[in-house]
């Protein structure tokens, strides 16, 4: 079946670090895949997304790039600031069993401190 | 433009009880998903709905129903609760006609607690 392997967190980074999330998966075919994020009591916003291999999705300073050969999607962000602190989920969506539901990872959490 | 709706924003319900969640999808979407995420987890798939019937479902049991209407809102209905069903349920409304290419927006979920 279809599965998405994140980075265990919490990730702790200065503000303007380099934030760099791993993100790799396993599914039959070629899925659509995601970035979403999830600030504290909120519920799940799209951040990026990109829908065939070598596409490059970007967003608020965000990017990931759709890597077929290594079944990767990492979120990248050259500066990270302290209100991007949240949980970053990857996920894919494939056409199954005729609907097209998403798989999730477990979430990254990010903490940036000044 | 309204986005995905859910009512109630919080739940506190006993074992053995049933209760019944709410979704409006954002506005001209008709295909409505379910997703349970317990906490430090990410969300896990429940089920779909596309014009009034469910037409995918993932690893939930048989207490686990659902109902689409044709407005396209949705509910979710758990019986006989288990303080494993204590999670965040978010609902998530997309296009059919975008497929696996277009995106599932969600709203901002339901809180249930079981004890």
């Amino acid at each position: 079946g279809n599965s998405v392997t994140q980075m265990e967190g919490p990730v702790t980074l200065s503000e303007e670090a380099f934030l760099t999330i791993n993100c790799t998966y396993t599914a039959t075919g070629y899925p659509s895949l995601f970035w979403y994020v999830q600030y504290p009591g909120e519920g799940l916003q799209l951040l990026l997304k990109a829908t065939k291999a070598d596409d490059k999705g970007s967003n608020k300073g965000f990017e990931a790039t759709y890597r077929k050969e290594t079944t990767s999607f990492h979120l990248e962000k050259g500066s990270v600031q302290v209100s991007d602190s949240a949980v970053y989920f990857c996920a894919l969506m494939a056409l199954t069993g005729g609907g097209n539901k998403l798989t999730f990872g477990t979430g990254t959490q990010l903490k940036v401190e000044l | 433009d309204a986005g995905v709706t859910q009512s109630p924003t919080h739940l506190i319900k006993t074992r053995g009880q049933q209760v019944t969640l709410r979704c409006s999808p954002k506005s001209g979407h008709d295909t409505v998903s379910w997703y349970q995420q317990a906490l430090g987890q990410g969300p896990q798939f429940i089920f779909q709905y596309y014009e009034e019937e469910e037409r995918q479902r993932g690893n939930f049991p048989d207490r686990f129903s659902g109902h689409q209407f044709p407005n396209y809102s949705s509910e979710l209905n758990v019986n006989a609760l288990l303080l494993g069903d204590s999670a965040l349920y978010l609902c998530a409304s997309s296009l059919e006609t975008t497929g696996f290419l277009g995106e599932q927006y969600f709203g901002p979920g339901t809180r249930l607690t079981v004890t």
